[in-house]
């Protein structure tokens, strides 16, 4: 089946820092999705990509749908400790077969050091 | 916009025991609901797939006699863990998806239940 790679596994960084952090993928995905996951809580969706070579900014975040549609990346500037929790990649086939179902990369934990 | 509930948000239960967790999509008409089991600092696994009125559509690998998932009506869906033994322990998410929830490729996800089987 499908698999995701998204790297890195976890970062710390310093308040204030830029992160990026990325997903590749063996084969072609027709729609890139970024979650993020708070402890104990369901992922919340940040930004969702439908193009090859889009690029879509959501406030501090900006995502990019690679042009090979095998990988994205998403970047945090200027990070706050709110943005601390996982941030989950996933990829889907196409949004009218398999009723648009999502292949979940294994997550970034990010740690935000005041 | 695009709300989904889960109920209960954790539960304990007895080895043997059956538990039923409820997944609504509450502002928004769901033709589709996914059940995903996580399990702690990995990734979320899907379990199955369900549309409303029809049978649900389970991964390779998952028990469809053990995790019992009926999908009604459009705003409801539910998943039942039969007879749990404690490797079914777990945080189980649904998510919905739905025409009428922004773009149909967007999955809005429940805020998760916490099952711990003694």
């Amino acid at each position: 089946g499908q698999q995701l790679n998204q790297s890195p596994q976890s970062m710390f960084i310093q308040e204030g820092e830029d992160v990026s952090m990325n997903c590749t993928s063996s084969s072609i995905f027709n729609t890139w999705l970024w979650y993020k996951q708070d402890p104990g809580e369901g992922p919340v969706l940040l930004i969702a990509l439908y193009k090859a070579g889009e690029l879509t900014s959501n406030g501090r975040l900006t995502a990019q749908f690679g042009i090979t549609r095998k990988d994205s990346f998403l970047n945090i500037s200027a990070s706050i400790p709110s943005d601390v929790g996982i941030y989950f990649c996933a990829g889907q086939l196409s949004p009218y077969t398999n009723a648009g179902k999502s292949t979940f990369g294994d997550g970034t934990t990010l740690t935000v050091k005041p | 916009g695009a709300v989904v509930s889960q109920h209960p948000s954790w539960v304990i239960c007895k080895s043997g025991t059956s538990v039923k967790i409820e997944c609504r999509s509450l502002d928004f008409q769901a033709t589709t609901m996914f059940w995903y089991r996580q399990f702690p600092k990995q990734s979320l696994m899907l379990m199955a797939t369900s549309n409303e009125g029809s049978k649900a559509t389970y991964e390779q690998g998952v028990e469809k006699d053990k995790f019992l998932i009926n999908h009604a009506s459009l705003t409801l869906s539910t998943l039942t863990v039969t007879s749990a033994h404690p490797e079914d322990s777990s945080f189980y998410i649904c998510s919905a998806r739905g025409s009428e929830a922004g773009p149909p490729r967007e999955q809005f996800f429940g805020p998760g239940t916490r099952l711990t089987v003694l």
